[in-house]
């Protein structure tokens, strides 16, 4: 069964950037897109973006000039950077993948989520 | 605002059918496939729905899924107690080039 965990500081300070990392047991990250989406507390879900595992990425346009992507097959993992956050950029992290190859969305496994919060 | 359109709130007593609606416009729901989700509180989301009618392995029959023209529907029958969830439903969007969510629907059962 695959599983995925996030993994990241839970704290950033306004200004910075944001960084996690998912790695991806019990199933290869070759063939899908892997997502990351995130929750505002006590809001809805928003799209982050994906990345193939051969490294293409798309981002959401409200995000994008912030948002960098990263994978790396050796080790089953992606990863995400976001800029410049600040307070709005507070929220539940998660990362997830598609039901099948070839799937962008249809997000059948996702991580326990992380929060970060961003203060200073 | 959310691309997709769903109600805040829907309600229902154990055993009643409920449904939960979901409007978009022809860049998302009216040509891509959708999506439902539930989220227990503190959990993370769990497809439902996928391909606009298809479950997943492992959900209930109770939960099915339509789509008409640019808008969807969740329906649940046989209501239970364990159905109190947020509810969202999700689809491609071509003019964003973006997957959009709808606002979320919590549900509660009386």
């Amino acid at each position: 069964q695959v599983q995925l965990q996030e993994s990241g500081p839970g704290l950033v300070k306004p200004s910075e950037t944001l960084s996690l990392t998912c790695v991806v047991s019990g199933g290869s990250i070759s063939g899908y897109y892997w997502s990351w989406i995130r929750q505002p507390p006590g809001k809805g879900l928003e799209w982050i973006g994906y990345i193939y595992y051969s490294g293409t990425t798309t981002y959401n346009p409200s995000l994008k000039s912030r948002v960098t992507m990263s994978v790396d097959t050796s080790k089953n993992q992606f990863s995400l950077e976001l800029s410049s956050v600040t307070a709005a950029d507070t929220a539940v992290y998660y990362c997830a993948r598609p039901l099948r190859p070839g799937f962008i969305y249809g997000f059948e496994h996702w991580g326990q989520g992380t929060l970060v919060t961003v203060s200073s | 605002q959310s691309v997709l359109t769903q109600p805040p709130s829907a309600s229902g007593t154990p055993g009643q059918r409920v449904t939960i609606s979901c409007s978009g416009s022809s860049s998302n729901i009216g040509s891509k496939n959708v999506n439902w989700y539930q989220q227990l509180p503190g959990t993370a989301p769990k497809l439902l729905i996928y391909g606009n009618d298809q479950r997943p392995s492992g959900v209930p029959d109770r939960f099915s899924g339509s789509r008409s023209g640019t808008s969807a529907s969740l329906a649940i029958s046989g209501l239970q107690s364990e159905d109190e969830a947020d509810y969202y439903c999700a689809a491609w969007d071509d003019s964003l080039n973006a997957v959009v969510f709808g606002g979320g629907t919590k549900l509660t059962v009386l």
